[in-house]
């Protein structure tokens, strides 16, 4: 089967950095996606990793292990509009390349 | 302004009705996806199309109806075999390249939130 664990909650310091892990279980594995979700909204995409390595955009940076089946979303200089879930979610041959989605992690920042 | 618009925001159901939700998109997106989601949990897949007059079951499909007449239109219909309907519902679109299925980039609407009692 397919599962992907994250921490269910994650807290920082405003302007600190953070990181959410990610890690999964499926077959055929294709890429790594981020999206964020505020509360009452829609999930906004944010990055995607299909190979190794750390990719980023502006603030936000995406890593990704394929031989660890691991993966993670940085954010750096955290600000307060940063509070939200957010979600790893992968696609695989396993899932006819439809996105798999994580439980989220719940971000919370403190002033 | 392009984007997806989902109808209407709150919708209240009596149990053992049929309820249709709306979702159009003028993004000129080929994929189109419904989603539900619980309190404190993750995304799961109800059905999703990749071309006009075809669809394909998620993850969850039971108890839900879908139809894909138009590219821009892809409505839900929750029936009253859906054990559990209330919950918030999100649909996608996404493009497709050419050549792949893979459809890692999804934009969403702004959501229903169906509450059945």
């Amino acid at each position: 089967g397919q599962s992907l664990e994250q921490p269910s909650e994650v807290t920082a310091v405003e302007g600190a950095i953070v990181q959410i892990n990610c890690t999964y279980q499926t077959s055929g594995f294709y890429g790594l996606s981020w999206y964020q979700q505020h509360d009452g909204g829609a999930p906004t995409f944010l990055s995607y990793n299909a190979l190794d390595g750390l990719e980023e955009t502006g603030r936000f940076s995406s890593f990704l292990s394929r031989s660890d089946s691991y993966g993670y979303l940085l954010l750096q200089e955290l600000q307060m509009k940063d509070s939200a879930s957010y979600f790893c979610a992968v696609t695989s041959m396993d899932s006819n390349y439809q996105l798999i989605w994580g439980a989220g992690t719940k971000l919370i920042i403190k002033p | 302004d392009g984007g997806i618009t989902q109808s209407p925001k709150y919708l209240f159901r009596k149990e053992g009705q049929n309820v249709t939700l709306s979702c159009e998109q003028n993004l000129n997106h080929d994929a189109m996806y419904w989603y539900r989601q619980d309190p404190g949990q993750g995304l799961r897949l109800i059905y999703y199309s990749q071309i006009v007059n075809d669809f394909q079951k998620g993850d969850i499909a039971e108890g839900y109806s879908v139809s894909r007449e138009k590219k821009e239109s892809f409505p839900l219909t929750v029936t009253s075999a859906q054990k559990n309907p209330t919950a918030f519902y999100l649909c996608a679109s996404s493009p497709l390249s050419t050549g792949t299925t893979n459809a890692y980039e999804q934009y969403f609407g702004p959501g229903t939130r169906l509450t059945v009692t």
